[in-house]
Parts: structure tokens; C-alpha cells; sequence
């Protein structure tokens, strides 16, 4: 059973950046994509990215090119977010989650509050 | 504006059948792609609820079903349960500006009544 444990609360200042990160277990890391979703107050599911644990590679929606980097550690087994220039609506509940076939999002973090507030 | 189109808001009664639309597009849905559906309960991490169009993890009740047809799909829910109140996104992806974007639905709220 997999199971992502993510880092907790955070507050920032506008402008700032925030790194979140997600420390996976019970399956091997490098086999599956992680995905990363953030959710605002009140408002729906938004997709950020994901990264093939296995390989590295990346793909970002185009809402946050230039400021989002998703990286990970294998020897963690850990992937982080990393959001920079951050502004007031970029206040919101971020989440990891992994992918599993076909496309699936299989299991969620518990998702971590980032508050951007001068 | 989500690339993926949802009703805000469906209810029903303790036993009845609900659905819930996900209408999409070309690029999308209708490109082929499959489609995923979670449910998020108040408080709750999303979990996934249907994929791939109408499969079920092991462990979630034969209640929720899942079809598409077109640009479109759609997730049934039989049996209303007052547990079953709660957020319904569907998922896919999107090849308009590059492929193997993710695209959400803006999310159902599912009322018991």
C-alpha cells in the first residue's frame, strides 16, 4: 500500500518562494510518476505537474511555467515542489499524489497548506 | 474555467441513482483519453473513485460506476449513502497546447438529501 507524507504548513510572504516535499513508501519509487495538485479555498482541483520518478523527466501545466520545479530523490524515495514568486492566490492546499495506471491519480498526500500573506 | 465541464451541484434521497456528466471536447475526452474520478468527502484528501473510464479500485463499493461515450462521460452512483455527500471531479488529458496535459473537471458537490 503506498503512502505519501508530506511536509507540513507554511506561511510566505508575496514574492517568496515555498518547497513542499512528499516522502513516498510501500512501493517502489522509481516504477511510478508523481503528481502534484494544488486546491485553493473553496475551489477545485488544479493540476501543477508531474515527474517520472523514474527517469526525471517533467511536465508542467502552462499556468505556472517559469515559476514551478518538480524534482525528486530516489534515494529518498521523496519528490518536491517548488514554487517561486509566490502571490496571494497561490494560497491553497498543494498535494502529491501518485500515479498509477492508465493515467490515474492512485493515492494523495494529505496536502499541505502553503499561505502566501504579507 | 475548466477544460472539463461538470454540474456544480446534483442531489437525491438515502437509495436513489444520481449521475454526474463530464462533458469534454476533441482534444480530450474525445481524443481518446481515458477518464478518472475522485471523490473528495469534507476535510479529505481526493481518492480515487473510477479509472480508466469504468474500472473500480479494490475496495470501492459497486455503487459508483463509470462510462463515456463520445466527449463526453459520466459517474453513476446507486443507493445514495449519507456518507456519499461530498466533492466528484472527473480527469483526463489534454493535447490542445502540448500532450499529456492533465485536465479536471470543476468539480460536482453532491448533496443527500
Amino acid at each position: 500500500q503506498a503512502h505519501l507524507v508530506q511536509s507540513g504548513a507554511e506561511v510566505k510572504k508575496p514574492g517568496t518562494s515555498v518547497t513542499v516535499s512528499c516522502k513516498t513508501s510501500g512501493y517502489t519509487f522509481t516504477n511510478y510518476f508523481i503528481y502534484w495538485v494544488r486546491q485553493a479555498p473553496g475551489q477545485g482541483l488544479e493540476w501543477m505537474g508531474w515527474i517520472n520518478a523514474g527517469n526525471g523527466d517533467t511536465k508542467y501545466s502552462q499556468n505556472f511555467q517559469g515559476r514551478v520545479a518538480i524534482t525528486r530523490d530516489t534515494s529518498a524515495s521523496t519528490s518536491y515542489l517548488e514554487l517561486g514568486s509566490l502571490r496571494s492566490d497561490d494560497t491553497a492546499v498543494y498535494y502529491c499524489a501518485k500515479g498509477v495506471l492508465p493515467g490515474a491519480i492512485g493515492y494523495w498526500g494529505q496536502g499541505t497548506l502553503v499561505t502566501v500573506s504579507s | 474555467q475548466s477544460v472539463l465541464t461538470q454540474p456544480p451541484s446534483v442531489s437525491g434521497a438515502p437509495g436513489q441513482r444520481v449521475t454526474i456528466s463530464c462533458t469534454g471536447s476533441s482534444t480530450n475526452i474525445g481524443a481518446g483519453y481515458d477518464v478518472h474520478w475522485y471523490q473528495q468527502l469534507p476535510g479529505a484528501a481526493p481518492k480515487l473513485l473510477v479509472y480508466g473510464d469504468s474500472s473500480r479500485p479494490s475496495g470501492v463499493p459497486d455503487r459508483f460506476s463509470g462510462s463515456k461515450s463520445g466527449t463526453s462521460a459520466s459517474l453513476a452512483i446507486t443507493g445514495l449513502q449519507p456518507e456519499d455527500e461530498g466533492d466528484y471531479y472527473c480527469q483526463s488529458y489534454d493535447n490542445s497546447l502540448s500532450d499529456w496535459d492533465v485536465v479536471f473537471g470543476g468539480g460536482t458537490k453532491l448533496t443527500v438529501l
